[in-house]
């Protein structure tokens, strides 16, 4: 069974630059996270899609931030435009359903560097 | 809000030593628990979570966990680690019956020494 994917690895910006990043789940989970890991730091949530709808985007820093998942498979994620607090790993997961005792799956990250 | 305390931020060990990685959490309902492990350059992947029932949970690579629901504690444990091992542990909570979304600790770098 293929894992999480992601991509890119690695990316490196300018400031006010903006980026994209995708993830495609684990085939047939309905429920994909994205979360933002910096350094020293454990992995926080900042959305939450179940199917094509989303469950929480409390963390989703709205006004720079922005994620889709239009047909309930992949997902992108956006960042425009960047400031350098945006350093930090992106990792997406996923999970058969939205029950806290799930399991989640998690992709390899994305590394962005933001100068 | 659910909340996770990692009381070590780095711990160091020999092989084939034991090892305590120390998980507290806070939360006013009942709670899961879980570990997840980082190896470099990877996501996380689960080591163990403890749902209901037995209190001592055992997961894989010999790692094993134990909820005290007085102490609001969900330590790690391994009798014996590996080179292997090497890499940072990551515990978590989700609340029962409210959003259940997943909480982490700041995280443990265990490095393990030959």
């Amino acid at each position: 069974e293929a894992g999480v994917a992601q991509s890119p690895r690695y990316k490196i910006i300018e400031k006010r630059q903006s980026v994209a990043f995708w993830c495609n789940p684990i085939s047939g989970h309905a429920t994909l996270y994205w979360y933002q890991q910096i350094l020293g730091q454990g992995p926080k949530l900042l959305i939450q899609f179940q199917n094509n709808g989303v469950v929480d985007d409390s963390q989703l820093p709205k006004d720079r931030f922005s994620a889709e998942r239009l047909k309930g498979v992949d997902s992108t994620l956006k960042i425009q435009p960047a400031k350098l607090e945006d350093s930090a790993v992106y990792l997406c997961a996923s999970s058969p359903g939205t029950s806290g005792k799930e399991t989640q799956y998690f992709g390899p990250g994305t590394r962005l560097l933001v100068l | 809000a659910q909340s996770v305390t990692q009381l070590d931020s780095q711990v160091p060990v020999f092989e084939e030593a034991p090892v305590e990685l120390r998980c507290n959490y806070s939360s006013s309902v009942s709670v899961y628990l879980f570990w997840y492990v980082q190896y470099p350059n990877q996501g996380l992947q689960l080591l163990l979570k403890y749902l209901s029932g037995s209190t001592l949970v055992k997961g894989i690579n010999g790692f094993e966990a134990e909820f005290n629901k007085s102490q609001t504690s969900f330590h790690l444990r391994k009798p014996s680690v590996h080179i292997s091992d090497t890499a940072e542990y990551f515990c978590a909570v989700s609340e029962q019956g409210g959003s259940e979304k997943l909480v982490f600790g700041k995280g443990t770098k265990l490095t393990v020494n030959p």
